[in-house]
């Protein structure tokens, strides 16, 4: 399977202030296809997760253009340019470039 | 797109887990969506069950460590899928979703139901 690995698994943070995240995977996630399968997830306390962004950087309706996704290979990161109060929760980024699709371990944002 | 999901939140051990999830806003049987059951536990994280989907005919794929004890099955008469998982043991206790998948990521989420095992 392909292992995928967040860092940190912990950020307190400031409002107002950005906000990054790593997430790093055992092998490319960029298919023949030319698409590269990375998606990035918000889970609130109670709630499903959410999709926030897939192919790496698009970013799916209704989601605010704060939240921004980068990388390729095997080399991602989910950046919030300007952190608000509802952002709190656990973030996970997930491959689907091969089955089982597998996601990270999570990192929890909240407030300090 | 909505996926309602219904399903017993206690099972005994040994006993078979079954859950159900409707769709409303797609159909079951379409030829570009697959549709998944994961689960999520403390211990485990966010795991990748199996999933069902429809190429002119029914496809199933399922993890290796379920893939003795799981079937996932469509119903296209009520447009929804089920997930059954056999001779449960309490490390299966876990918060379980349906997703849909399209173009090899989640995009909608069942509500999750909390599955207990214990007698």
């Amino acid at each position: 399977d392909v292992v995928v690995t967040q860092s940190p698994l912990s950020l307190p943070v400031t409002p107002g202030q950005p906000v990054s995240i790593s997430c790093r995977s055992s092998q490319s996630l960029a298919a023949s296809d030319g698409n590269t399968y990375l998606s990035w997830f918000h889970q609130r306390p109670g709630q499903s997760p959410r999709r926030l962004i897939y192919m790496v950087s698009n970013r799916d309706s209704g989601v605010p253009d704060r939240f921004s996704g980068s990388g390729s290979g095997t080399d991602f990161t989910l950046t919030i340019s300007r952190v608000e109060a509802e952002d709190v929760g656990v973030y996970y980024c997930m491959q689907g470039i091969q089955w089982p699709w597998t996601f990270g371990q999570g990192t929890k944002v909240e407030i300090k | 797109v909505q996926l309602q999901q219904s399903g017993p939140g206690l099972v005994k051990p040994s006993q078979t887990l079954s859950l159900t999830c409707a769709i409303f806003g797609d159909s079951v049987s379409g030829n570009r969506v697959a549709w998944n059951w994961i689960r999520q536990s403390p211990s485990r994280g966010l795991e990748w069950l199996g999933r069902t989907y429809y190429r002119s005919k029914w496809y199933n794929d399922y993890a290796v460590s379920v893939k003795s004890r799981i079937t996932i099955n469509a119903d296209t008469s009520k447009n929804q899928f089920s997930l059954h998982l056999n001779s449960v043991t309490p490390d299966d206790t876990a918060v379980y979703y349906c997703t849909r998948g399209y173009i090899s990521s989640c995009d909608y989420w069942g509500q999750g139901i909390l599955v207990t095992v214990s007698s």
